[in-house]
């Protein structure tokens, strides 16, 4: 069964260094979301994209934040110059179409500690 | 805009025992409806969905959820819980069209004991 694939699994990182996390959607999806869970947490939306842009994001997602498609399998999420607050499970996630509101599938997520 | 209540943070209920789990959205019009589940450290698993037709939809490990317009909710039931069950559940809504995120509540924590 074709699934979300998301690395690394865990991440220990220094405030104020740069981090990447890497996502492989689905390979017939045509749209990639970024959510974090902060530790106890709901699960937030953090952006949305499709045709290789932007198509909505959270005030979450700030100028530290950026979204990449680099090669038409890997979806990543930089995170500029990390902050103790951006520790958190993120999470990714794909969907086939978005007219019939089809369902996202997750990735296990990667879990982010900013030290 | 949409948002999602879900009013119980903690139940905690005994194997074999069955289990209702409340969830209340706001939106304009008709929403899309999901229960998904996560285990501890792991990731989201859709239970189950409503997009439209019949308002009692069955989903995996045999939970189904009913909505209702009239309340605004979207409750999940299992008839008898397991112990495997002990989970993290949340409900979400989405729009039926464009592209939408899902909107989570903040997740209900199910406790299951012998």
């Amino acid at each position: 069964e074709p699934e979300v694939t998301q690395t690394p699994s865990h991440q220990v990182t220094q405030m104020g260094q740069e981090v990447i996390l890497r996502c492989v959607p689905i390979s017939n999806h045509l749209y990639f979301y970024w959510y974090r869970q902060i530790l106890g947490q709901k699960v937030e939306f953090l952006v949305s994209f499709y045709n290789n842009e932007i198509s909505e994001k959270s005030e979450i997602f700030d100028d530290q934040f950026s979204v990449e498609r680099p090669d038409g399998s890997n979806f990543t999420l930089k995170i500029r110059s990390t902050k103790l607050e951006d520790s958190a499970m993120y999470f990714c996630a794909s969907r086939r179409l978005a007219a019939d509101g089809g369902e996202l599938f997750f990735g296990e997520g990667s879990r982010l500690t900013v030290l | 805009a949409q948002s999602v209540t879900q009013p119980d943070i903690h139940i905690t209920v005994s194997e074999g025992a069955s289990l209702e789990l409340r969830c209340n959205y706001s939106y304009g019009a008709t929403p899309y409806l999901f229960w998904y589940v996560q285990s501890p450290g792991q990731g989201l698993q859709l239970l189950l969905k409503y997009f439209s037709g019949d308002t009692l939809v069955q989903g995996i490990k045999g939970f189904e959820a009913e909505f209702k317009r009239s309340q605004s909710s979207f409750n999940l039931r299992k008839p008898s819980v397991h112990w495997s069950d002990a989970a993290e559940y949340f409900c979400a809504v989405g729009a039926h069209s464009g592209n939408t995120p899902l909107v989570f509540g903040k997740g209900t924590r199910l406790s299951v004991i012998a």
